[in-house]
Formats: C-alpha cells, structure tokens, sequence
C-alpha cells in the first residue's frame, strides 16, 4: 500500500497570506494524485487532479504542482471560506490512498 | 447534472445486519467504477473498495476485505455497501463516489450516510 504522509498537520494563517501544503508519497505515484477539501459535514470536494490541473468550478487561487513523490498545494490567498480540511490522495493504483489531512484555521 | 443520492442514517446493535445505498444519475452508470470510503470521526477518509457496475467487478481494500461486501444493481443504478454482522468500530460515515473516467479521483460524491452501532 502506498502511504501518503501530509504537512503541517495544522496551520494557522490570516486571510490574504499565501499557504503551501505538502504531500509526499512513500514510493512514486507519477502525477496521479488529487487534493480534496473537506468542511466540517460535508463530503469531501475534488480541487485538483493530475497533479496540477483545477477540477471545474475551482477558483484559481488554488494551484498544484509536482510528480514522483513530492506534491503541493498552493492557496495564492487565503479567504475565510477556505477554512477547511485538505487531503491528498494517490491514484496511482486502484486503491487510491488518502492522506491523513493538513487542517487550515485561523491565526 | 449527475448526482449521487445515499440512503439515510442508520442506527443499529452490534451483531446486526446492514445494507447501504448509493444511486446514481445524470450519467450512464454502469460504466463508471463506483468506490465506497469510509471516515471515522475526525480521520482521513479510507477507500473501502470499488466496483464497475457494468460486471459487478468488485476490487476490495486488504483492510476492508472479508469485513464488507460492495455489489450493485445496473438495472437501478444502484451500488450497495454491506455488513451482516456489524461492530461498534464500523460506527462512521460511509460516502459512495464516482471515479472520474480514466482517473481515480473523484469529482461526484454521495451526501454520506453515518452508521451508528451501539448496544
């Protein structure tokens, strides 16, 4: 199973700041991999996949980046709406493993 | 517009039986894998396993297996996701998804249905 290891666990930023979460990956996935943002008693949204490539509706401030193992998402600046929890997720194989999540509140 | 529309919250004793569902619309089901995730309070999600509606081919996380079965009715579009002997650890919210074509990830997903098992 490939493990997928998620930092920060927490981070605490303001509104306007620019916030980068990592992903890694315990062996390579190519560009196989999503992030999701999760708020509290909602199913989880997809905001990117193919590593780098916005799913339909997502605001641009959102971008991903990277290949292999080592993977980003980049919010160019923060708004109160984006208070959630993000998680990556491989599907470099069927069984697509989560991350176990970068949580973003408020400083 | 698709949409994927999960039965209700369920609460139920330890030792009982339990059978979720998860149907899909506006698009042609049985041609996309269908997946089933399971989130425990506070956790990540877990991916439980998947199923292609078309076959009922059926592909099951190693943690998962034995403990669930996934199946599906293409007639209704329908997946299914089942105990027949429930725990209080399976006590969580079960989400069904659609696996976007050629890809694993997943833009369409059900509201969640949370299990509760308690005695």
């Amino acid at each position: 199973e490939i493990v997928m290891t998620q930092s920060p666990g927490t981070l605490s930023v303001s509104p306007g700041e620019r916030v980068t979460l990592s992903c890694r990956a315990s062996q390579s996935v190519s560009s196989n991999l999503a992030w999701y943002q999760q708020k509290p008693g909602q199913a989880p949204r997809l905001l990117i996949y193919a590593a780098s490539t916005r799913a339909t509706g997502i605001p641009a401030r959102f971008s991903g980046s990277g290949s292999g193992t080592e993977f980003t998402l980049t919010i160019s600046s923060l708004e109160s709406e984006d208070l959630a929890v993000y998680y990556c997720q491989q599907y470099n194989n069927w069984l697509g493993t989560f991350g176990q999540g970068t949580k973003v509140e408020i400083k | 517009e698709v949409q994927m529309v999960q039965s209700g919250a369920e609460v139920k004793k330890p030792g009982e039986s339990l059978k979720i569902s998860c149907q899909g619309s506006g698009y042609t089901f049985s041609t996309y894998w269908i997946g089933w995730v399971r989130q425990m309070p506070g956790k990540a999600p877990e991916w439980m396993g998947i199923i292609y509606p078309l076959d009922s081919d059926t592909r099951y996380s190693p943690s998962f297996e034995g403990q669930v079965t996934i199946s599906a009715d293409k007639s209704i579009n329908t997946a299914y996701l089942q105990w027949s002997s429930l725990k209080a650890s399976d006590s969580a919210i079960y989400y069904c998804a659609r696996l976007d074509a050629s890809r694993g990830s997943c833009f369409y997903w059900g509201q969640g249905t949370l299990v509760t098992v308690s005695s």
